[in-house]
């Protein structure tokens, strides 16, 4: 257990679905991310929240939507997604860096391998 | 646009040390190096970082060149358990995103 949960592990939908990925962090981190982890590809940042603010979203489609409704949860609400989207979806949660705090390590949560039937 | 590169893949000996590298010649002076580990379809593991000095943990040892351009992860006795995919990431100070390359997959075997 890192200390941050993810869940599902495990979600299997189809592409007229509506579901949601839900991540909780209790580290005292001020950061959230989400990140997309494709069959033999590098992760790629979707997501950054800090302080509960949105402050990226790398040209994710419409179709993912993340809400951060507190510094501790995370969620990406999903809906008509497409084949493609199948993939290992990774939350993290870092300190807040303005701090001058030398390491900014992150914590990755185990995931939610999702596949879009 | 890659900070780091690092060879796609390395095999190693149970028991031996490993010793991966990576090159990141344009690091500037407030950028440290970090290294996470990703084993098989879970989330990526922090295993040690440093700006200037040689760093040592539980887990690993990182060797940075005096010129900074470059460094070394050391497992000193690997085992069966850290095979795995090795990511070497450039961060500076103040910034927040941890960006992912390919990263070396090293293969310990018996």
């Amino acid at each position: 257990e890192t200390g941050v949960t993810q869940t599902p592990r495990h979600l299997v939908m189809g592409m007229t679905n509506k579901k949601s990925l839900k991540c909780e962090q209790h580290l005292g981190h001020n950061a959230m991310y989400w990140y997309k982890q494709s069959a033999k590809k590098p992760l790629e940042l979707m997501f950054v929240y800090n302080f509960k603010e949105q402050t990226e979203n790398n040209s994710v489609p419409s179709r993912f939507s993340p809400e951060c409704p507190n510094s501790s949860h995370l969620f990406l609400h999903l809906h008509t997604l497409q084949p493609e989207d199948s993939a290992l979806y990774l939350c993290a949660s870092s300190p807040q860096p303005d701090r001058g705090e030398s390491n900014y390590g992150y914590t990755f949560g185990s995931g939610t391998r999702l596949t879009v039937v | 646009d890659a900070k780091t590169t690092q060879p796609p893949s390395m095999d190693c000996a149970e028991g031996r040390a490993a010793n991966l590298p990576c090159n990141h010649s344009t690091i500037s002076g407030n950028e440290y190096v970090y290294w996470y580990r990703q084993i098989h379809s879970q989330g990526p593991q922090y295993i040690i970082h440093g700006l200037k000095n040689n760093e040592t943990n539980e887990m690993a040892s990182l060797i940075i060149t005096e010129d900074r351009k470059s460094s070394t992860l050391i497992l000193p006795h690997a085992t069966l358990r850290d095979t795995a995919v090795y990511y070497c990431i450039v961060r500076g100070n103040n910034d927040y995103k941890l960006s992912f390359g390919a990263g070396t997959t090293v293969t310990v075997r018996a």
